[in-house]
């Protein structure tokens, strides 16, 4: 079996400072990770993939995220929040080859001018 | 680049109606899926498709939910008889294959909300 737990449900930041969105996951074998990121009235876009080559991975519009064995966690991170960063963002898990995905509540994220 | 794509973006429909969405998945990928969100909720697992059947469903997907792939190019997901429950966000993925690193990717599509009165 496999979860996955964002451990915040949103994130207030300032345009400009970094963005940290928390991600644990739990799995029996090691995982396939993922962000994925959705616009207001816009579909799932891929933002980064962890598939246990390099544990740090870069994405796109500047994310990315680290996979720590020993935290089971993959937390994304951005250096530098700008107001289109605005969206809900999903870490999601797939592991064990398993066909279905699992995602997390999701994160919603906040960018103040 | 290729991206899946789903029609209707929004369909509104009456209670006991049925209901079919559809999607058209990246060419080349061989395993299909729906998903679906309540609004305010987490993204769900509906079912999975994979040379032309049921590859694996979830608890949610009972009985008035099915699937199909009619030709070379749509997937669509059938309602029978559609509840006010039904109403959410119903999501489209492909990929390669789910069990290799390079490909397992999923890809979405964009969505159709679902509404039913």
């Amino acid at each position: 079996a496999q979860s996955v737990t964002q451990l915040d449900s949103h994130v207030s930041v300032s345009e400009g400072t970094p963005v940290l969105l928390r991600c644990n996951y739990s799995s029996s074998y090691s995982p396939s990770l993922f962000w994925y990121v959705q616009h207001p009235n816009k579909g799932l876009q891929l933002l980064l993939k962890y598939t246990s080559a390099a544990t740090l991975v870069k994405g796109i519009n500047g994310f990315e995220a680290e996979f720590k064995k020993s935290e089971t966690s993959f937390h994304l991170t951005k250096p530098s929040a700008h107001m289109s960063d605005a969206a809900e963002y999903f870490c999601v898990a797939n592991s064990g080859g398993y066909q279905k995905v699992t995602f997390g509540t999701g994160t919603k994220l906040q960018v103040i001018p | 680049e290729p991206e899946v794509t789903q029609t209707p973006s929004h369909q509104v429909t009456q209670m006991g109606q049925e209901v079919i969405l559809r999607c058209v998945p990246i060419s080349n990928h061989l395993y299909f899926y729906w998903y679906r969100q309540i609004l305010g909720q987490k993204v769900e697992f509906l079912v999975s498709f994979y040379n032309n059947e049921i590859s694996e469903k979830s608890e949610i997907f009972d009985d008035q939910f099915s699937v199909e792939r009619p030709d070379g190019s749509n997937f669509t997901l059938k309602i029978r008889s559609t509840k006010l429950e039904d109403s959410a966000m119903y999501f489209c993925a492909s990929n390669y294959s789910p069990g290799l690193a390079g490909t397992d990717t999923q890809y979405f599509g964009p969505g159709t909300r679902l509404t039913v009165l």
